[in-house]
């Protein structure tokens, strides 16, 4: 049974960056995809992006594009998420949450890390 | 982009009864490519239902999906107490941009 255990709580200031883990056990990490998803307080579910740790490759969604850094690494079976040029909108509970890597089974999530909240705030 | 609506935004029933939620996407969605999270507060989101209409393991046989192209219904066929939550329906666009959007969410609590 896979689990994806999350790092924790950060509290960081605007323009700062936060750089949030998700490790994975119980599975063969590099056979899936890791994406990210983040929720504002009070908020629904907003897709930022995933990586295949098999391949390295990272797809961002548009929104996010430039500001965000999707890496894994295989043999610690933990991917990282990093988020440049914090704002007090980028306040959120951030999951990671592992994909099949084609086909019907990317299009799923299925297990999520617990959640790593982000309060930007100066 | 593809957006997905939910309707209604909160629902409110009793335990016992029978819920119907619904998401309408803006373009048609493949069914193997539409599932469903229930969201507790506090917690993470859980898969219950992929490719349209199947459950995903452990979750009980009173949930249920169904639809095609644009329409797309999660049924919950009689409520415990621990069904009361948000949830969430997702697509998943393949062709380049890869893209996954969530509709924003139905709450189901008690009335």
């Amino acid at each position: 049974q896979v689990q994806l255990v999350q790092s924790g709580a950060e509290v960081k200031k605007p323009g700062s960056s936060v750089k949030v883990s998700c490790k994975a056990s119980g599975g063969t990490f590099s056979s899936y995809t890791i994406s990210w998803v983040r929720q504002a307080p009070g908020q629904g579910l907003e897709w930022m992006g995933r990586i295949i740790p098999i391949l390295g490759i990272a797809n961002y969604a548009q929104k996010f594009q430039g500001r965000v850094t999707i890496t894994a690494d295989k043999s610690t079976s933990t991917a990282y998420m990093e988020l440049s040029s914090l704002r007090s909108e980028d306040t959120a509970v951030y999951y990671c949450a592992r994909g099949g890597r084609g086909g019907a089974t990317a299009a799923r999530f299925d297990p999520w890390g617990q959640g790593t909240l982000v309060t930007v705030s100066s | 982009e593809i957006v997905l609506t939910q309707s209604p935004g909160t629902l409110s029933l009793s335990p016992g009864e029978r819920a119907t939620l619904s998401c309408r996407a803006s373009q048609s969605v493949s069914s193997s490519y539409l599932a469903w999270y229930q969201q507790k507060p506090g917690q993470a989101p859980r898969l219950l239902i992929y490719g349209a209409s199947s459950r995903a393991t452990g979750i009980p046989d009173r949930f249920s999906g169904s639809g095609s192209g644009t329409d797309f219904t999660l049924t919950i066929s009689r409520l415990e107490p621990e069904d009361f939550a948000v949830y969430y329906c997702q697509q998943y666009g393949s062709s380049p941009p890869v893209m996954y959007t969530f509709g924003q969410g139905t709450k189901l609590e008690i009335k």
